[in-house]
């Protein structure tokens, strides 16, 4: 089956510009996450939603970033307007719960905010 | 809350040598936990996951991981390293289907 897919797959914007990510799930899938992954960290959950609902954003620079899933699929994550320190690795996964499989990841968006 | 706590940000190893990457929990129920690789510029991708079943866990690429509730830990081990197993690992546990990360820890192998 296809992975989790995500574009782009690097992006350079200056701080107060806006950027928009995608990201394309395993088909299926009903649970999908938005992981923030910091150079020299682990990632940190932004928001996860399951089908087209938030779960949890408590996560989420909610004055800033926004997300959202459309019909319960494709999601996109926005930022606006960026900060220096919004320069990070964006990851996707997602999970398919009722099979108790475990969290599949994309291949991230690079941000680097200049 | 639970959490994880990996020792060691950089782990260097010969190859060949035996590969041991820490990994501690703290959880206040029986955790889900796992191991996840990543390599350059690549998304993670899951090693091996330990689900209150046995308690000594294999894993894909020769890694296995055991379990040790007296001790909170969870660490990962290979007899032998290789030059391909250079990247970066992630301990991680689930919490309410979220997955809470450690650190990481870079293994680096030298020929």
């Amino acid at each position: 089956e296809a992975g989790v897919a995500q574009s782009p797959r690097y992006k350079i914007i200056e701080k107060r510009q806006s950027v928009a990510f995608w990201c394309n799930p395993i088909s299926g899938h009903a649970t999908l996450y938005w992981y923030q992954q910091i150079l020299g960290q682990g990632p940190k959950l932004l928001i996860q939603f399951q089908n087209n609902g938030v779960v949890d954003d408590s996560q989420l620079p909610k004055d800033r970033f926004s997300a959202e899933r459309l019909k319960g699929v494709d999601s996109t994550l926005k930022i606006q307007p960026a900060k220096l320190e919004d320069s990070a690795v964006y990851l996707c996964a997602s999970w398919n719960r009722d099979r108790g499989d475990e969290q599949y990841f994309g291949p991230g968006t690079r941000l680097t905010v200049t | 809350a639970q959490s994880v706590t990996q020792l060691g940000s950089h782990v260097s190893v010969s190859e060949g040598a035996l590969v041991l990457l820490r990994c501690n929990y703290s959880s206040s129920v029986p955790p889900y936990l796992f191991w996840y690789v990543q390599y350059p510029n690549q998304g993670l991708q899951l090693l091996l996951k330990y689900t209150s079943a046995a308690t000594l866990v294999k894993g894909i690429n020769g890694f296995e991981a055991e379990f040790k509730k007296s001790e909170t830990s969870f660490h990962l081990t290979k007899p032998s390293a290789h030059m391909s197993d250079a990247a970066e690992y992630f301990c991680a546990v689930d919490s309410s289907y979220k997955l809470i990360f450690g650190s990481g820890t870079r293994l680096l192998v030298r020929p």
